[in-house]
């Protein structure tokens, strides 16, 4: 019963360092998302992978990195973090089917100090 | 792009009571779809209900509603006989019908709902 699974849950960076962001799904869903959380401004799509091999920039992707590792994992990279990155990153993911409800992991709060 | 509005950042409701939440978009497409998201203090998001634009009856589960005016480009959504455990932050969501394979969603600000006893 996990659905989608965020490591690590929180985490504190200094400028400049670099770090990765894991989530992994068991839904056999086909496509997954990283959006961000920034108080006042709601959710913000960063990257997505429609299916498994492809990636595609969302709304807000600069200083983002992403690789979808197979079906069930896709994992989102700061290269270099600053101070604008420290928010709240939710991972989810989808099926084609119905309405494309997506179905969201727990979130990873970062702070960038 | 889809714009999603939400214009109310805190409401109150008391327990036993109904509010209403609400929501306006902009867009040019004729089929999409519209979801409310609630976020609890634990942090997840969770589906509370969706509405196919293309559906002229409003969507329900449980105690709550929608209101969709297509026209009015309004998506409002109804608490009834509200509960403690209703306090949260609720996302309103836009997702177009032609984003292909990806539901890519565009979701508002938000709307705190603290409920009272």
């Amino acid at each position: 019963n996990a659905g989608v699974t965020q490591t690590p849950k929180f985490q504190v960076l200094k400028t400049g360092q670099s770090m990765t962001l894991q989530c992994a799904q068991d839904m056999n869903h086909n496509s997954m998302y990283w959006y961000r959380q920034d108080p006042g401004m709601g959710l913000r799509l960063i990257y997505y992978s429609a299916s498994e091999g492809t990636t595609d920039k969302g709304e807000v992707p600069n200083g983002y990195n992403v690789s979808r590792l197979n079906k069930r994992e896709f994992s989102l990279r700061l290269e270099s973090a600053a101070p604008s990155q420290t928010s709240v990153y939710f991972c989810a993911s989808s099926v084609i089917e119905r309405s494309g409800e997506l179905f969201f992991g727990e979130g990873s709060r970062l702070t960038v100090l | 792009a889809q714009t999603v509005t939400q214009s109310q950042p805190e409401m109150s409701v008391q327990e036993a009571e109904t509010v209403t939440l609400s929501c306006t978009y902009d867009t040019s497409e004729s089929d999409y779809y519209l979801f409310w998201y609630k976020q609890p203090p634990s942090r997840q998001m969770i589906l509370v209900i969706r509405q196919e634009a293309y559906k002229q009856q409003n969507a329900t589960e449980n105690r709550f509603s929608v209101n969709f005016q297509k026209a009015a480009k309004s998506f409002s959504l109804k608490i009834s006989d509200s509960q403690l455990g209703d306090a949260a932050m609720y996302f309103c969501a836009y997702r177009s019908y032609y984003t292909g394979t990806a539901s890519k969603l565009t979701f508002g600000t938000g709307t705190r709902l603290q409920v009272t006893l």
